[in-house]
């Protein structure tokens, strides 16, 4: 079964600067795609960025960037130039077929602090 | 822009009532499901449904049901409310296809007394 592990439940960091979340995963799919949403305090859950597995380049949005190792079944997250505003949760998730549709799974979530 | 909805953002109810969450999209998705989340758990998958009356359990189907009669409104039932289903639901859509995006919608936070 595919499992996700975020092994930082909390994390902190000062605005302007760089922080990255980690994420390793496990499967043995070979066509998979992996996700970060971001889940503010008492707002909805959106989509931060989005990698494909079979694509060597790691994929960027903005401030946002991932640093994607296949081999060791890494999925990092990388906030650049810190925000008050990237305060929130933070979840890495893993796509997978089943059934008849695809399905998330999803780490247990990092929780991102950004100081004044 | 993509918009999924959701009946209530709190709910109060006792145990034993029957409990009904709904959730609607607008961006004619097939794919809608339905996630618990609970703090240090992450969201688990409860059902899914990739057609009108069609549904799947996920990871945690025990002590629910679902509900798919038009495609843009997927429903959550808890036939008999317990004090250990109090937690935050949450709806999401997709399109049907390896590595479409999900939509979340703001999610209900549901309190069984």
């Amino acid at each position: 079964a595919q499992t996700v592990t975020q092994s930082q439940p909390e994390m902190s960091v000062q605005e302007a600067e760089t922080v990255t979340l980690s994420c390793t995963y496990d499967t043995s799919e070979s066509n998979y795609y992996l996700f970060w949403y971001k889940q503010p305090p008492s707002r909805q859950m959106i989509l931060v960025i989005r990698q494909e597995a079979y694509k060597q380049q790691n994929a960027t949005e903005n401030r946002f960037s991932v640093n994607f190792q296949k081999a060791a079944k890494s999925f990092s997250l990388k906030i650049s130039d810190s925000q008050l505003g990237d305060t929130a949760m933070y979840f890495c998730a893993f796509m997978k077929h089943q059934g008849g549709s695809e399905k998330l799974v999803f780490g247990k979530g990092t929780k991102l602090t950004v100081n004044p | 822009d993509v918009k999924v909805t959701q009946s209530s953002r709190y709910l109060v109810k006792r145990t034993g009532e029957k409990v009904f969450l709904e959730c609607v999209q607008d961006m004619d998705h097939e794919n809608m499901f339905w996630y618990r989340q609970d703090p240090g758990l992450g969201l688990r998958l409860i059902y899914f449904s990739y057609d009108v009356k069609m549904k799947e359990k996920g990871d945690i189907p025990e002590g629910y049901s679902v509900s798919r009669e038009k495609k843009e409104r997927f429903s959550l039932i808890l036939e008999s409310a317990s004090t250990n289903q109090t937690s935050m639901y949450l709806c999401a859509s997709s399109f049907v296809s390896l590595g479409e995006t999900q939509y979340f919608g703001p999610g209900t936070r549901l309190l069984v007394l």
